[in-house]
């Protein structure tokens, strides 16, 4: 099984200030990775597949990049609405894992 | 637009049974890999199973293999899952969600097991 492990755990930004959140895969992933947002109470959203496409609909704000083992999300300039867990998938291989999540905070 | 409606969650007691389904409308549900993935109160989210759009491969996380069993009907836009012999760890809410990559969920459905 895969592993993916996500850091920082819980990362505190200020609205406007850019946020990076990582994902490192136990073994390469290729460019198998998706992003997801997730707020309580709500549906988890795809934002970022192929590890740097934007999902329909996501602003461009929200960025992805890597390959292989190393990923990142970058939000550019946070909006209120940025304040989630956000988690990581690799689809490359069986079982299917998820990162543990990064939560977003205001700081 | 997209629409998938869990439904089915609710109180069960420990080696019990319950069966999930899920509705899919606003696109050909045939078309599409679906999966199950859950998520534990106060956990991350967690895969679960996965089906091909004509059922002929099937895979299962661990943690439910021989529990649990995935399920299509193409005729009538509909994913189950069946849950036999149900722990207080498959507490949890359950999502499905479509693709390979996820990219539409439902709102889920509460599972609690507990005596």
């Amino acid at each position: 099984e895969i592993v993916m492990t996500q850091s920082p755990a819980t990362l505190s930004v200020s609205p406007g200030e850019r946020a990076t959140l990582s994902c490192r895969a136990s073994q390469s992933v290729s460019s198998n990775l998706a992003w997801y947002q997730h707020k309580p109470g709500q549906a988890p959203r795809l934002l970022i597949y192929g590890a740097s496409t934007r999902a329909t609909g996501i602003p461009a704000r929200f960025s992805g990049s890597g390959s292989g083992t190393e990923f990142t999300l970058t939000i550019s300039s946070l909006q209120s609405e940025d304040f989630a867990v956000y988690y990581c998938l690799q689809y490359n291989n069986w079982p299917r894992t998820f990162g543990q999540g990064t939560k977003v905070e205001i700081q | 637009q997209v629409q998938l409606v869990e439904s089915g969650g609710g109180l069960v007691k420990p080696g019990g049974s319950l069966r999930l389904s899920c509705a899919a409308s606003g696109f050909t549900f045939s078309d599409y890999y679906m999966s199950w993935v859950r998520q534990a109160p106060g956990k991350g989210l967690e895969w679960v199973s996965y089906i091909t759009s004509s059922a002929d491969t099937i895979y299962y996380a661990d943690s439910v293999k021989g529990r649990f069993t995935i399920s299509r009907d193409n005729a009538k836009n509909s994913l189950y899952l069946q849950m036999n012999s149900l722990r207080a760890e498959d507490t949890a809410v359950y999502y499905c969600a479509r693709g390979n990559t996820m990219n539409y969920w439902g709102q889920g459905t509460l599972v609690t097991v507990s005596s």
